[in-house]
């Protein structure tokens, strides 16, 4: 299957530590995206690549939170000086425009802050 | 112990019934919507999207309406199954292709 992976799965870390996750898109997607969503709430918007250029980062949650795309295909998006608030499962999506706006997205990284 | 913040909306409805879920959304200038369906521990999966020169699509036992004078939209699932419980979310594209999702809805299915 092709569709959109995320490593890890589940994080548990220290308040205070630096954590990173790495997502895969969908091969021929050149739009990659991620989400924060905390419980009970819809995914929240944080960053955008088209191919390798960051195009949307204003919505980063501070300035601890960073993302990647250096190749244009795997993404990372590191955390560092975790909080407790930063608890939260972490969700990256793909699209190809050419094709249509639909998002797919991967299974998500749950982090746990200590 | 508790979840904080589980207060989502939940609509519980009997296998063979059909379900209507509802969402209100906030841009006029939101040219495109989709419905995704979320089960516990994964990501969101995709079920159907509409852009906004349209009043209906329909797929596979679902259907969504789009109402832009109030700006709500909402999808039907029709003869619901077991396997239909979950959150079902909304989302609108809110510019640069990012969407901006909703609350959610919790539907529960009994056999």
């Amino acid at each position: 299957d092709t569709g959109v992976s995320q490593d890890p799965r589940h994080k548990i870390t220290k308040r205070g530590q630096n954590v990173t996750f790495r997502c895969d898109p969908i091969s021929e997607h050149n739009r990659l995206y991620w989400y924060r969503q905390t419980l009970g709430q819809g995914p929240e918007f944080l960053t955008y690549f088209q191919n390798e250029a960051q195009l949307e980062k204003s919505r980063l949650l501070s300035d601890r939170f960073s993302a990647e795309r250096p190749k244009g295909s795997f993404s990372t998006l590191e955390i560092q000086r975790t909080e407790q608030g930063d608890s939260a499962m972490y969700l990256c999506a793909s699209s190809d425009l050419s094709v249509s706006y639909e998002q797919y997205f991967g299974p998500g990284t749950r982090l746990t802050v200590t | 112990g508790e979840s904080v913040g589980l207060h989502l909306p939940t609509l519980s409805v009997q296998e063979g019934d059909n379900s209507i879920i509802n969402c209100a959304y906030s841009n006029s200038a939101s040219d495109y919507f989709i419905w995704y369906k979320q089960e516990s521990g994964k990501g969101p999966q995709f079920i159907i999207d509409i852009r906004s020169n349209m009043d209906k699509r329909q797929g596979q036992r679902v259907t969504v309406l789009l109402n832009k004078t109030v700006k709500h939209l909402s999808l039907q699932i029709a003869a619901t199954q077991p396997g239909d419980s979950a959150v079902y979310f909304c989302a609108e594209n809110s510019g640069y292709s990012t969407l901006t999702f909703g609350k959610g809805t919790m539907l529960l299915v009994s056999p």
